[in-house]
């Protein structure tokens, strides 16, 4: 079974600036099965990107997503005050499961 | 508009039973694959397990920890998804969410209801 890590496990950052999010997975994901949500507090998890890179409908531009093989990236290019919130990736992998990252939470600085 | 509403939850002591319901509208329900995910207190997210559509066979997939225990079906007439919930473990309690898996290439759930909450405890 595909592990993903993300770090750091929590980011500690102010509005305005630059948030990058990492996910590693313990082997090879096709990019085509990597997603993204988001995630605040006593609500359901929110679709941000799919495929690794495709933007979910409605998702702001300042979202974006990179990454190939093992090494995935969440970028967040300008935090809104919205945006504080925690992060999981996910991903399908040949056992027909999928598996979400620990998650990392991007907190007010 | 597309909507799931859990319902179903509540405490149960350990080794009982629950079963979740799911009601879906604003798609065609039986054409979708769906998902169940739970998230225990204070933690990250858990697949649970997915149905397919009857059109692809309808079978099912189990996280190893659910597997044997848990039992996920659907009524395509009544669009509803439903997770059967055996020998409950106090572990099992967790916000649990359904949701619409896309499957055409890409692999991701774009639609989660608001959850329903299941407490095991004696």
């Amino acid at each position: 079974e595909i592990v993903l890590t993300q770090s750091p496990g929590t980011l500690s950052l102010s509005p305005g600036e630059r948030a990058t999010l990492s996910c590693r997975a313990s082997q090879s994901v096709s990019s085509s099965y990597l997603a993204w949500y988001q995630q605040k507090p006593g609500q359901a998890p929110r679709l941000l990107i799919y495929g690794a890179s495709s933007r979910a409908t409605g998702i702001p531009d300042r979202f974006s997503g990179s990454g190939s093989g093992t090494d995935f990236t969440l970028t967040i290019s300008r935090l809104e005050p919205e945006d504080f919130a925690v992060y999981y990736c996910q991903q399908y992998g040949s056992s027909r499961a999928l598996t979400f990252g620990g998650g990392t939470k991007v907190e007010i600085k | 508009e597309v909507q799931l509403v859990e319902s179903g939850g509540g405490l149960v002591k350990p080794g009982g039973s629950l079963r979740l319901s799911c009601a879906a509208s604003g798609f065609t329900f039986s054409n979708a694959w769906m998902s169940w995910v739970r998230q225990a207190p204070g933690k990250g997210l858990e697949w649970v397990g997915r149905i397919k559509s009857k059109t692809d066979g309808g079978t099912t997939d189990y996280a190893a920890p659910v597997k044997g225990r848990f039992t996920i079906s659907r009524d395509d007439s009544k669009n509803t998804l439903y997770l059967q919930m055996n020998s409950l473990k106090t572990e099992d309690t967790a916000v649990y969410y359904c949701g619409i898996l896309r499957h055409y290439y890409y692999y991701y759930m774009d639609v989660w209801g608001k959850g329903t909450t299941v407490t095991v405890s004696s």
